[in-house]
C-alpha cells in the first residue's frame, strides 16, 4: 500500500454547508497535491502544498482551501457545498521535489455526496 | 483542445489479446509521462513511467514520441486481472499531474 489514508471514507451533505476532509501523509513526503474526480472522469487538480505552504492551484475557486500541517498530514476545505462538488477527492503525496519525476502515492480518497 | 486525450473507449478484448491504449498531450513542454491504472471506486496507481526511449515492464510496453506528443501503452497476453481503467497522465514544468478521461478496459473469459 501506498501508505496514505484519508477520512472518512464517505461523507454526504446538503448544500450550502461546509466539509473538511483529511489526509495524512508518508512519513518524509513534504508535498501534498488535492483532486477531484468526477464520476466518469480524471482527477482534476485542486492545488499543492509543500511544507506547509500553498505551491500551485487549478482552476477551483476559493471556497476550496487548504491546510498542511507538520505532521505529514492535511486537510481540504470546501465552504458552501453545490451540487457538483459530488465526487471522490484525492490526496496523494510524494517526498517533496516541486518539479521532477519524483512519484506521487494516492490516497484510497473521500467520496463526498452533494444532496 | 483537453490538455490529455485518450481513446474515449471502452475496450472490451478477450484474454490473451493484446490491447493498445493512445494518449495526446496538447502542451508541448511538459516533461514528465505516466501510465495510471485506477481500478472501480479506487485510487489510481501507478502503472509505469514512460520514457523517450520507450520502456517494458513485462507484459506492459509504453512508448513516448515527443515530436507528435503522443503517449501509447500496449498490453500483451491480457489477463482478467488487467480489467481496470488506464489513465494518461502527464506533468509539466510545475508540480501538478494532469490525467486523461480514462480508457475502461475490461477482459473477458
Amino acid at each position: 500500500e501506498t501508505g496514505v489514508t484519508q477520512s472518512p471514507t464517505h461523507l454526504i451533505k446538503t448544500r450550502g454547508q461546509q466539509v473538511t476532509l483529511r489526509c495524512s501523509s508518508q512519513s518524509g513526503h513534504n508535498t501534498v497535491s488535492w483532486y477531484q474526480q468526477a464520476l466518469g472522469q480524471g482527477p482534476q487538480f485542486i492545488f499543492q502544498y509543500y511544507r506547509e505552504e500553498e505551491n500551485g492551484r487549478g482552476n477551483f475557486p476559493p471556497r476550496f482551501s487548504g491546510l498542511q500541517f507538520p505532521n505529514y498530514s492535511s486537510e481540504l476545505n470546501v465552504n458552501a457545498l453545490e451540487l457538483d462538488d459530488s465526487a471522490l477527492y484525492l490526496c496523494a503525496s510524494s517526498v517533496g521535489v516541486v518539479q521532477g519525476t519524483d512519484t506521487q502515492y494516492f490516497g484510497p480518497g473521500t467520496r463526498l455526496t452533494v444532496l | 483542445r483537453k490538455e490529455v486525450e485518450q481513446d474515449p473507449g471502452p475496450f472490451n478484448v478477450p484474454e490473451g489479446a493484446t490491447v493498445a491504449f493512445n494518449c495526446t498531450y496538447s502542451n508541448s513542454a511538459s516533461q514528465s509521462f505516466f501510465w495510471y491504472r485506477q481500478d472501480c471506486r479506487k485510487e489510481p496507481k501507478l502503472l509505469m513511467s514512460v520514457y523517450s526511449s520507450g520502456n517494458e515492464d513485462g507484459r506492459f510496453t509504453a512508448q513516448l514520441n515527443r515530436a507528435s506528443q503522443y503517449i501509447s501503452l500496449l498490453i500483451r497476453d491480457s489477463k482478467l486481472s488487467d480489467s481496470a481503467t488506464y489513465l494518461c497522465v502527464v506533468r509539466g514544468s510545475n508540480y501538478k499531474l494532469t490525467f486523461g478521461k480514462g480508457t475502461l478496459l475490461t477482459v473477458n473469459p
